[in-house]
């Protein structure tokens, strides 16, 4: 298991152009997550999948943002009309919970991607 | 809505020696986790140590520890005899414990630099 798994690792874009990130969790993880960081800033939840249901969507996920999650394997951001205020790392992080122990996940993040927009 | 705060965006250690970080938090919860997650240069998010609010005893994880001080919704984190590995940005986190549908919620961050 090589963790999770995030692409690409960086991307430069214009403004106005739409962009796709892709993230693979650790197998057989049931709960998938998109954080964003920007500058000296920590991560701040954006939405999160369990199994392929979106369970919950920030305040902070515009109608620019969507997020899909096919089949509860692999997950996709797609952030349409980029903004240069879109620039930031964007973090995926994946955990396996049980019906029992929800409040007792622990989650594993993988690199992130960095995302320009000039 | 919970809050983490750091209040030391830089700290620096001699290596060998010991380092504390600061974090404090606000909650109106009584049951809650707390987390430090370490960010090294490449990126990663790595969970270094956790503690569960119900807990009184302080967690430990070989060279790190926490002294957790509910009451006064602290949470600092000790590292011992620091290892140049252990340069990296530090994050506080919190998560409640009603409810596990609720995201972690990050502080801003403590970069940490190890002198040789």
């Amino acid at each position: 298991d090589t963790g999770v798994s995030q692409d690409p690792r960086h991307k430069i874009t214009k403004r106005g152009q739409n962009v796709t990130f892709r993230c693979d969790p650790i197998s057989e993880h049931n709960r998938l997550y998109w954080y964003r960081q920007t500058l000296g800033q920590g991560p701040e939840f954006l939405t999160y999948f369990q199994n392929e249901a979106q369970l919950e969507k920030s305040r902070l996920l515009s109608d620019r943002f969507s997020a899909e999650r096919p089949k509860g394997s692999f997950s996709t951001l797609e952030i349409q009309r980029t903004e240069q205020g879109d620039s930031a790392m964007y973090l995926c992080a994946s955990s396996k919970i049980g019906s029992r122990d929800a409040t007792n996940e622990k989650l594993f993040f993988g690199s992130g991607t960095q995302l320009s927009v000039l | 809505a919970q809050t983490v705060t750091q209040s030391q965006p830089e700290m620096s250690v001699q290596e060998a020696e010991t380092v504390t970080l600061s974090c404090t938090y606000d909650t109106s919860e009584s049951d809650y986790y707390l987390f430090w997650y370490k960010q090294p240069p490449s990126r990663q998010m790595i969970l270094v140590i956790r503690q569960e609010a119900y807990k009184q005893q302080n967690a430990t994880e070989n060279r790190f520890s926490v002294n957790f001080q509910k009451a006064a919704k602290s949470f600092s984190l000790k590292i011992s005899d620091s290892q140049l590995g252990d340069a990296a940005m530090y994050f506080c986190a919190y998560r409640s414990a009603y409810s596990g549908n609720t995201p972690l919620v990050f502080g801003k961050g403590t970069r940490l630099s190890v002198i040789a």
